[in-house]
C-alpha cells in the first residue's frame, strides 16, 4: 500500500519560471492538503482539495499560485514567476475522509530552491 | 485564528534521559489533536493522536495526554534514544484545517 507520493523531490527554477509540484494521494483518500515549510518554521496550511473541487484555499497566495486535483491523476500546485521567497518545502497529505475525522498522511515533500 | 504552540529547541538530551515537549492550543470545542515527527530530510509522519478530553495517545514509547482544562497537549518520553533525534510537530485540527507548530528539533547525544 504505496503512501502518499510527492515528485519531484527536488526542484531548482530561477527567478520568474514556472514550477510544478504533483502529489499522489494514498490509494482510496480523496481529500488532498498542501502545506508550505519555510526554513526553520512549522507548516503553513495552503490548500484543501477534494477531486475536481478546491474547498478551502484560504491558506494560498493570491496571485502565481494555483493547485487543482483533477479527476484523473495526481493534485498538482502551480506556482507561476517563481521568487527566492517561494524557496521551501512544499508538502501534500491526504486523507480518507474530512481533517477532523480522520488523520492525514504527508508525502516525503519537494524541495524548491529559485536561484 | 486557531494556534499552537510549542516549546522551543532545539532541545538535546543525553540518550536514557526522560523527555517533555510542551504543547498548547486556543482552539475551542474540542480538536483533534496531534503530534507528527520529521526525521531528515523526510516528510511528516503522525507519531500519536487524541480525539478527545482526557484521551492518551501512545506509539513507540511517546505518551501525550488531551487536557482540556490546561488546553495542552505535551509529548513525554520516559527514555529517549539517539533514534528519537527529529523535529516534533504539535497539532490541531479544526474543520478542514490543521495547525501546526514551529516544531521541536530534539537531539539524542549517546
Amino acid at each position: 500500500n504505496a503512501g502518499v507520493m510527492q515528485n519531484p523531490r527536488h526542484l531548482v527554477r530561477r527567478r520568474g519560471q514556472e514550477a510544478r509540484l504533483r502529489c499522489s494521494p494514498m490509494k482510496g483518500h480523496s481529500h488532498v492538503y498542501w502545506y508550505r515549510q519555510l526554513p526553520e518554521e512549522g507548516l503553513k496550511f495552503m490548500v484543501y482539495l477534494q477531486k475536481e473541487n478546491i474547498i478551502d484555499e484560504s491558506g494560498m497566495p493570491k496571485e502565481r499560485f494555483s493547485a487543482e486535483f483533477p479527476k484523473e491523476g495526481p493534485s498538482i500546485l502551480r506556482i507561476q514567476q517563481v521568487v527566492r521567497g517561494d524557496s521551501a518545502a512544499y508538502f501534500c497529505a491526504s486523507s480518507r475522509l474530512l481533517a477532523d475525522t480522520d488523520t492525514q498522511y504527508f508525502g516525503p515533500g519537494t524541495r524548491l530552491t529559485v536561484l | 485564528g486557531n494556534s499552537v504552540t510549542q516549546m522551543e529547541g532545539p532541545v538535546t538530551l543525553s540518550e536514557e534521559a526522560f523527555l517533555t515537549i510542551n504543547c498548547t492550543y486556543t482552539a475551542t470545542g474540542y480538536p483533534s489533536l496531534f503530534w507528527y515527527v520529521q526525521y531528515p530530510g523526510e516528510g511528516l509522519q503522525l507519531l500519536l493522536k487524541a480525539t478527545k478530553a482526557d484521551d492518551k495517545g501512545s506509539n513507540k514509547g511517546f505518551e501525550a495526554t488531551y487536557r482540556k482544562e490546561t488546553t495542552s497537549f505535551h509529548l513525554e518520553k520516559g527514555s529517549v534514544q539517539v533514534s528519537d533525534s527529529a523535529v516534533y510537530f504539535c497539532a490541531e485540527v479544526t474543520g478542514n484545517q490543521f495547525y501546526f507548530g514551529t516544531g521541536t528539533s530534539l537531539t539524542v547525544i549517546p
